[in-house]
């Protein structure tokens, strides 16, 4: 199976901060990867495809890069809505699979 | 607008099953693959499986740690997806969402979650 890695586990951070949260593949993975928000006590949300595609509805201060074994989910200019927590999940290979969590609280 | 709304869930002792549900509107549920995740208590999200299209042949794929107790099937005619969850453990105990896979394949929404919960 492949293994996803995310870095830092939780971030404490500021309203207008730029945040960056790294995901990594234990293998190749090409760009497909997904990026998730969960807040405590809701379903989570589909952000980004594709490694960088925005899912419909998204707001561009969301955007992802990367390929092969290394991502980047970036948030611009932290709002009070995003603080919650970001999973990357690779479905390049069955079984499909979910980095551990990126917890973004406020500072 | 899409909506996938599960039911099903509840308390139920280690060894007995299961039978989620997942009520879909809002699109033509045929047309898309469709996903089983799941949440323990505080803990990651969790793939579970995921069932095909027709034009796929309704084909399946699963977590390692479900495979050959969890069955996901689905009826197109009711809009419904559906998780057979059998010889339950008390580590099955989660958070259950169904989620539609896009038009490349990626999840892109998910229900709201019911909770299963497995103990004696």
């Amino acid at each position: 199976d492949i293994q996803m890695t995310q870095s830092p586990s939780s971030l404490s951070a500021s309203v207008g901060d730029r945040v960056t949260i790294t995901c990594r593949a234990s293998q190749g993975i090409s760009n497909f990867l997904a990026w998730f928000q969960q807040k405590p006590g809701k379903a989570p949300k589909s952000l980004i495809y594709a490694a960088s595609r925005l899912q419909s509805g998204v707001p561009s201060k969301f955007s992802g890069s990367g390929s092969g074994t290394d991502f980047t989910l970036t948030i611009s200019s932290l709002q009070p809505e995003d603080f919650a927590t970001y999973y990357c999940q690779q479905y390049n290979a069955y079984p499909f699979t979910f980095g551990p969590g990126t917890k973004v609280d406020i500072k | 607008e899409v909506q996938l709304v599960e039911s099903g869930g509840g308390l139920v002792q280690p060894g007995g099953s299961l039978r989620l549900s997942c009520a879909v509107s809002g699109f033509t549920f045929s047309d898309h693959y469709m996903d089983w995740v799941r949440q323990a208590p505080g803990k990651g999200l969790e793939w579970v499986g995921r069932i095909r299209n027709k034009a796929n042949s309704y084909t399946t794929e699963y977590a390692a740690s479900v495979k050959g107790r969890f069955t996901i099937s689905r009826d197109d005619s009711k809009n419904s997806l559906y998780l057979q969850m059998n010889s339950l453990k008390t580590e099955d105990t989660a958070v259950y969402y169904c989620a539609r896979g896009g038009s490349s394949y990626v999840t892109d929404y998910w229900g709201q979650g019911v909770l299963v919960t497995v103990s004696s």
